[in-house]
């Protein structure tokens, strides 16, 4: 049931873009979206209801295929601040669950 | 500050004994969220309520329970405490059961000795 999300990890120079994937074996009513540094709470990005659905807001936006059961996180012109551990939750159409990926750990460098 | 409350921060116990952890809601949220995260690891589902009832459950241990009360406060009560339940435990509240942005408190650190 737990999304898998690729890559584990990812580091990258400031400036520099990423993906960040994630997928399930099941039919997906939502995705969400979460940041999170060490030691705090992670901390919401986005939430994606439709399949096409796109949506964005400063440099970070996200996609969902529906049809794949996928979606994806694109952090363009990455910053510092951007560092941390990236979460997808998912909740299926068959059951009342949220539930997360293994993460993928993002490193930005100056 | 998202809204929701968690206490204690921390919380230091010995093994065998029993411990309470509290949650409250982001004001208007009906559903309440129990995480697990051991350390550099991702979140473990635990259990979800939705105005009072639960509504599903994870991987929850049997020493582990939980309920949500009236007042939508939530409770996790987690018993015969052994080192490996050392873990951050998040409270997420959303405003419906399912759909909507989950708002996470600052968790409670359980440290277990």
């Amino acid at each position: 049931q737990q999304p898998v999300q690729s890559p584990q990890a990812v580091i990258l120079r400031e400036g520099e873009d990423a993906v960040i994937n994630c997928s399930s074996s099941k039919a997906l009513y939502s995705v969400h979206w979460y940041r999170q540094k060490h030691g705090e709470a992670p901390v919401f990005l986005m939430i994606l209801l439709k399949g096409g659905e796109q949506k964005g807001h400063d440099k970070i936006s996200a996609s969902f295929n529906e049809k794949k059961q996928q979606s994806s996180l694109y952090l363009t012109a990455s910053q510092l601040s951007y560092s941390g551990t990236y979460f997808c939750g998912t909740e299926t159409r068959d059951r009342y669950q949220l539930i997360w990926g293994a993460g993928t750990k993002l490193i930005i460098k100056p | 500050d998202s809204g929701v409350t968690q206490t204690p921060k921390h919380l230091i116990t010995a093994t065998g004994q029993r411990v309470t952890l509290r949650c409250s809601p982001r004001s208007g949220d009906l559903s309440v969220y129990w995480y697990q995260q051991s350390l550099d690891q991702g979140l473990q589902f635990l259990i979800q309520y939705y105005n009072g009832e639960e509504r599903a459950k994870g991987n929850i241990l049997e020493r582990f329970s939980a309920q949500q009360f009236p007042d939508l406060h939530s409770e996790l009560n987690l018993s015969s405490l052994e080192l490996g339940d050392s873990a951050l435990y998040f409270c997420a509240s959303s405003l419906t059961n399912r759909g909507t942005e989950a708002f996470f408190g600052q968790g409670t650190r359980l440290t277990v000795v």
